[in-house]
């Protein structure tokens, strides 16, 4: 059973500071990994898409990497802002025949400190 | 549409009553998904619609939940005789052509169970 793990569970760091939030996961048959982020009674909005076949993606100030083979990927946020603030989750798309699903992390829930 | 859409966003029902939660997919997106997240949970799979075909039900927590996908479009997702465990934020989602194509997800319904 895939098991998708985020550290850390929260985290605050001032305004400006560049930063690397974690997921790992424990099956690497996936077809992609996307990470999202939630704002407070929201629903998820997509932030990067990275095929199994891919490293990284970026997308303005954020960058995702992904290393299959020891089931990890990092979201770096550069140069953070107030706005960032919110629980991001991370979620891998199984490949395995049946049971085609996305699996998510429980978040890493970010504050940025003006 | 310009997004998945969910509706109502918010109910309130009494326990022992059932409930429909809809969900309008992104036009021309093949794959529609529901999720669960309870109060300080994680996202919880629940149900998975591909195209024409079966649809994914292993993440269904009894058989008081039930879901549908009319015309490959709209989809509802029924919880009969609703207990307070049901409490949570229904999460619909969709992609193009499923497992390896970026998913989008709806602003969710949050149905309290009194």
């Amino acid at each position: 059973k895939q098991e998708v793990t985020q550290i850390p569970a929260a985290l605050s760091v001032p305004e400006g500071e560049n930063l690397v939030l974690n997921c790992s996961f424990t099956d690497s048959a996936i077809y992609n990994l996307q990470w999202f982020r939630q704002d407070p009674g929201k629903g998820l909005t997509s932030l990067l898409l990275i095929q199994s076949s891919q490293r990284e993606q970026t997308s303005g100030r954020l960058n995702a990497s992904l290393d299959k083979s020891s089931g990890r990927s990092t979201l770096y946020i550069a140069a953070s802002q107030p706005g960032d603030s919110a629980t991001y989750l991370c979620a891998v798309w199984q490949s395995n025949f049946g049971n085609e699903k996305l699996t998510f992390g429980t978040g890493t829930r970010l504050t940025i400190i003006p | 549409g310009a997004g998945v859409s969910q509706s109502p966003s918010n109910k309130v029902t009494e326990k022992g009553k059932d409930v429909e939660l809809r969900c309008d997919p992104i036009s021309g997106h093949t794959a529609l998904y529901w999720y669960r997240q309870s109060l300080g949970q994680g996202l919880e799979f629940l149900i998975y619609f591909q195209g024409n075909s079966a649809p994914d039900k292993s993440g269904l927590p009894s058989d008081r939940f039930s879901a549908e996908r009319t015309g490959g479009s709209v989809s509802t997702l029924t919880i009969q005789r609703t207990q307070q465990e049901d409490s949570a934020v229904y999460l619909c989602a969709s992609s193009l052509y499923g497992p390896n194509t970026e998913a989008f997800f709806g602003q969710g319904t949050r149905l309290t169970v009194v």
